[in-house]
Order: C-alpha cells, then structure tokens, then sequence
C-alpha cells in the first residue's frame, strides 16, 4: 500500500526552464514533506521541505508547493541547471516520529 | 568527512549464505535506519533504532537481524540469503527531538544469486 506516490517516472527540461516535479499522498495525517535528490550510486540527499503549517518553501532554485486539500505537493526547480540531473524523490512523515514513507521517485534530465 | 558510511558497497553472495552490511555515523544522531530499495525504486523502511533501541520494525523477514553496539553503528544481519533479497540496503541516520530529514549513506548493492 503506497502512501506517497511519484506517478511520473521521468520527466526532460531544457537548460534554464522550469522543472515540476509532482507527489501525491494519501495519508491525511502526514504533516512534514521532504524532497531528496539521488544520483547514481550515491544514497539520497535532502533538498528542502515543508511542514503541513505552510503551503509554501523556498530556497534558492528550489520551491516546494503543498496543497493540504488536494494531498498534492509539487518541487519548482527555476532555472534548471544540467547538474540538477538526478532522481529527486518526495518522503511524508506523520507527527508521531522520524518514520518516513518515499515515492518511487522522477528521474529529471536538464538537456544543455 | 563522510557523514554516514556503510560498508561494504557491493555484496555478491549465494542463496543460504548469511552475511552483514556496516553502517556508522559521525553526526551525533540518536536515530539511525535501514531501508530497502527494491527493484521497483520503491524505498522502504526496515527498522529503526533510538539510542541503541529498536522503535521501528515493519514487516521484514526473521532472518534480518539489526545490531546497534552503540548509537553511532547500526548493522544489518542477514540469515539464510534467498533471491528476493537482492536489492539496496541504505543506512540513514536523523535527530531524535525533532521530526528532521534523513542523511543516507551511499547504499549497498546486494546480489543474491
């Protein structure tokens, strides 16, 4: 049963356009959202994230929307950069600890 | 400095061998995991351990072990290998007092052939 659900496998952006990356849940009692980036044969990384008390975060390039009613968030990467090539996967957690439920995560490709 | 480290990187092994994964970080976390990411891409949670206890445990098979000798190492035990075990095993590490992102090591590729 997956909770969190990244339904685009992949997605290609030319250099400088904006990358949308999107994530629904299911869970209503998720509060804290997280987007990671991987690379090849590296574990992921934290990007940035949001908690259920904001509807909006932003840092440098990277701006993630949640839409609490929709049970949708979505990651806004402005300009896209080739080094932004990777994996990025969306993590929700509810308040009751640090357990984390992943998509399956979007493969982005910045084209030069 | 790597934050959180796992060893080994690769792991090639046979069906019924039992073998270990090493994971230890120098963050100062209290809470350490093991995920499993299969073959699907899907990452998911094993366990997780809080100063050297276990607080998490999804439904994973007996035959995985984890050991916490202390808060800084987490290692993953694995009995009786069998094909569907093959898959990447990541350790991560978090902060315990707050809900706070989780810092992967770089994973370990597991074949069981």
């Amino acid at each position: 049963d997956q909770q969190v659900k990244q339904n685009s496998p992949s997605l290609s952006v030319q250099e400088g356009r904006i990358s949308i990356l999107n994530c629904d849940y299911t869970n209503s009692m998720f509060d804290y959202f997280l987007w990671y980036k991987k690379y090849p044969a590296e574990g992921p990384t934290f990007l940035i994230s949001i908690s259920s008390i904001k509807d909006k975060n932003e840092d440098g390039r990277f701006t993630v929307f949640l839409n609490k009613s929709a049970k949708h968030l979505s990651l806004h990467i402005v300009p896209s950069q080739p080094g932004d090539s990777a994996v990025y996967f969306c993590a929700a957690s509810g308040n009751t600890g640090n357990q984390f439920y992943f998509g399956t995560g979007t493969s982005l490709t910045v084209i030069p | 400095d790597t934050a959180v480290s796992q060893t080994p990187k690769y792991l090639v092994t046979q069906m019924g061998n039992d073998k270990s994964i090493k994971c230890e970080q120098n963050l100062g976390h209290d809470t350490m995991y093991w995920y499993k990411q299969d073959s699907k891409k899907f990452l998911k949670i094993m366990f997780s351990y809080n100063n050297k206890e276990l607080i998490i445990n999804e439904t994973v098979p007996n035959r995985f072990s984890p050991k916490s000798p202390d808060k800084a190492h987490l290692n993953l035990h694995i009995n009786s290998l069998e094909l569907g075990d093959s898959a990447v095993y990541f350790c991560a590490s978090s902060l315990e007092q707050v809900i706070s992102p989780l810092h992967f090591g770089n994973g370990t590729r597991l074949t069981v052939t």
